[in-house]
């Protein structure tokens, strides 16, 4: 039951180009998206995500785009740098009926920033 | 900054065996759950976590698991019986509320090895 998709399993960018991430999802329940950054040995980073209700979220580097028509969101790192080097997964959550809301995570992808 | 930690990060286990995974969740956060990653895979939800009570479990939280608040800042994931395919990254996070718009900060897991 693949609900959040992450179709490249690797992507390679040049130091200072442009890193795009995507990331596809069939629920449509689905009310927040989020990106972790993941570097080996270590728990999922926190570093950016976006309401249902907008289109665009910016923090710096990294902005998520996220279009709802097509249940497609996107992820953004404007320039990329060696430190990016990680896998990153995309993540939604759905409001719960109950007290608590999980996230449904993609497979990730591995991003390799080179020199 | 505040951070949620994980003990031990790495923990090998008979099969057969009880394992105890603890979590020091956000000081000020109210609710918490756990997540394994099986090598190679995705991240999955085991199970959610407020008000001492279960908010909700996968189906892989069978009642070889079980999850405690034993005292105000630790947070176990009590794994009766192991078997080998409970091998995986343990992953606990802690939200200050539980909405699905609310972000899950994640700990630096336990990896478990079943043998």
């Amino acid at each position: 039951d693949q609900q959040v998709k992450q179709n490249s399993p690797s992507l390679s960018v040049q130091e200072g180009r442009i890193s795009i991430l995507n990331c596809d999802y069939t629920n449509s329940m689905f009310d927040y998206f989020l990106w972790y950054k993941k570097y080996p040995a270590e728990g999922p980073t926190f570093l950016i995500s976006i309401s249902s209700i907008k289109d665009k979220n910016e923090d710096g580097r990294f902005t998520v785009f996220l279009n709802k028509s097509a249940k497609h969101l996107s992820l953004h790192i404007v320039p990329s740098q060696p430190g990016d080097s990680a896998v990153y997964f995309c993540a939604a959550s759905e409001p719960f009926a109950g007290t608590a809301s999980k996230l449904t995570f993609g497979t990730g992808t591995r991003l390799q920033v080179t020199l | 900054e505040p951070e949620v930690t994980q003990t031990p990060s790495h923990q090998v286990t008979q099969m057969g065996q009880e394992v105890i995974l603890r979590c020091v969740p956000i000081s000020n956060h109210l609710y918490f759950y756990w997540y394994r990653q099986i090598l190679g895979q995705k991240v999955e939800f085991l199970v959610s976590f407020y008000n001492n009570e279960i908010s909700e479990k996968s189906e892989i939280f069978d009642d070889q698991f079980s999850v405690e608040r034993p005292d105000g800042s630790n947070f176990t994931l009590k794994i009766r019986s192991t078997k080998l395919e409970d091998s995986a990254m343990y992953f606990c996070a802690s939200s200050f509320q539980g909405q699905s718009t609310d972000t899950q900060y994640f700990g630096p897991g336990t990896r478990l090895t079943v043998l």
